[in-house]
């Protein structure tokens, strides 16, 4: 079955730790996302990239980093310059870069917290 | 600024009554609006989209309307089931931007 691969699950950070968050899709999707959401909360766009080797900030991408080698693969990386992290973070994917056309495919997440 | 309000609070339902959630927004004109239902721990799911020039879209026991007028959009479950529990998001676009999530209502249904 196709879809999207998050990980790890669970993840702690310490302080002045970065950290990496992993995304993999296989549905052949071109466009992918990082959201952040916070409890009570909608989910904030960090970075998004429409094609490989491309990407683009986000509402909140302070603190964070991205990279786009390969199109199944969006992993995110959560600086010690982030000095609130402790958030879910979701990935996810679109045949086209969406813009509200076409439904977003969504991992299962990966919860960060700080030690 | 722009916003999107959807209900903080839980929805409280009995089995088998049809659930109704509202998802409202201001300075927005927008294009597109879609509706996910995301379960705890887990990535939101896709279930409808409705462009600004429809006015109803179902699917099976789910119906959604848009009303640009009143720049707000109803969700509804006819005949809602224990299973239909979860949080739901509302999340729209105008023309050429990224999609941007409401924060949820959370619905009970209970047997």
């Amino acid at each position: 079955d196709g879809g999207i691969t998050q990980s790890p699950k669970y993840l702690f950070r310490k302080e002045g730790q970065n950290v990496t968050l992993s995304c993999e899709q296989n549905l052949n999707h071109d466009a992918m996302y990082w959201y952040r959401q916070d409890p009570g909360q909608g989910l904030r766009l960090i970075y998004y990239s429409q094609i490989v080797n491309d990407f683009q900030k986000g509402d909140i991408a302070e603190g964070y980093s991205v990279s786009r080698e390969k199109k199944e693969s969006f992993p995110l990386t959560v600086t010690s310059a982030q000095k609130n992290p402790t958030a879910f973070y979701l990935c996810a994917s679109s045949i086209i870069p969406s813009q509200g056309r076409q439904p977003q495919h969504f991992g299962d997440g990966t919860r960060l917290s700080i030690l | 600024s722009q916003k999107i309000e959807q209900n903080s609070e839980a929805l409280n339902i009995q089995e088998g009554k049809t659930a109704t959630l509202t998802c409202n927004y201001t300075n927005y004109s927008p294009a597109y609006l879609q509706w996910y239902r995301q379960d705890p721990g887990r990535g939101p799911v896709f279930l409808l989209l409705i462009r600004e020039n429809e006015k109803e879209k179902r699917k099976e026991r789910l119906k959604v309307t848009f009303d640009t007028t009143l720049k707000q959009s109803l969700f509804h479950i006819t005949a809602s089931q224990p299973a239909d529990s979860a949080t739901y998001l509302c999340a729209l676009t105008a023309a050429g931007n990224m999609l941007t999530f409401g924060g949820g209502t959370r619905l009970m249904v209970k047997p």
